[in-house]
């Protein structure tokens, strides 16, 4: 079955403890993309990656780091959260670019506290 | 930035009406997507419009693309409350191909 996962899909965390939300698809897709969702804010994108070792900002990437060392793998790193972070989070992917139908993952829950 | 805006945010209606939203773009764009959240759900692909003036149907879902590529319209037919959710249109920059997500709008069906 064609999917994104995430996890974990539910976090509680203090501040500044280091923290990283897998993302994998097993589509083959080129672009992965993380998201932020907050009420009233929509989705927010956060980092993206055209490619293996390609990542780029997206709006929101302040506090954020990213790594792209698989096609399959794109993990979203929290280096020092902070409460300002709690939201939820989707990973995407797609075929080429974020010009095509994206794939959204399930969601991580993430609160700081 | 490139801005893509829906107004409002908020709309009920009663099972059976009709609804239509707008989303629209401060650039040109090369196309336009709109997703489907239902409540506690994640974003769901819906469809794609590529050419001016694109029309598409989806049952009882009817896309369109503004001749000018910088709006789209979502209008449902008949609602019912399988349609409750959030949509979300998201368009594709036609300078730099960055795709920017509207903020939604949330609909909610009365029974």
């Amino acid at each position: 079955e064609a999917q994104v996962t995430q996890n974990p899909r539910y976090l509680i965390t203090v501040t500044g403890k280091k923290l990283t939300v897998t993302c994998s698809q097993n589509m083959n897709h080129e672009y992965m993309s993380w998201y932020r969702q907050d009420p009233g804010l929509g989705l927010r994108q956060i980092y993206y990656s055209m490619n293996v070792e390609v990542t780029d900002k997206g709006d929101v990437p302040e506090g954020y780091k990213v790594s792209r060392k698989e096609k399959r793998n794109f993990p979203l790193i929290l280096e020092s959260p902070s409460p300002n972070q709690t939201s939820l989070y989707f990973c995407a992917s797609a075929g080429t670019s974020g010009s095509y139908e994206q794939y959204f993952g399930p969601g991580t829950r993430l609160t700081v506290t | 930035g490139q801005q893509v805006m829906q107004i409002p945010q908020y709309q009920h209606v009663q099972e059976g009406e009709d609804f239509t939203t707008y989303c629209n773009s401060s650039t040109t764009l090369s196309n336009i997507q709109w997703y489907k959240q239902r409540p506690g759900g994640h974003p769901v692909f819906l469809i794609q419009l590529v050419k001016s003036g694109e029309v598409k149907k989806q049952k009882r879902l009817t896309f369109q693309f503004g001749e000018a590529k910088k709006n789209s319209s979502l209008h449902i037919t008949a609602t019912q409350t399988t349609d409750v959710g959030t949509y979300f249109c998201a368009g594709v920059n036609g300078a730099n191909s960055k795709l920017t997500f509207g903020k939604g709008i949330t609909l909610s069906v009365r029974p």
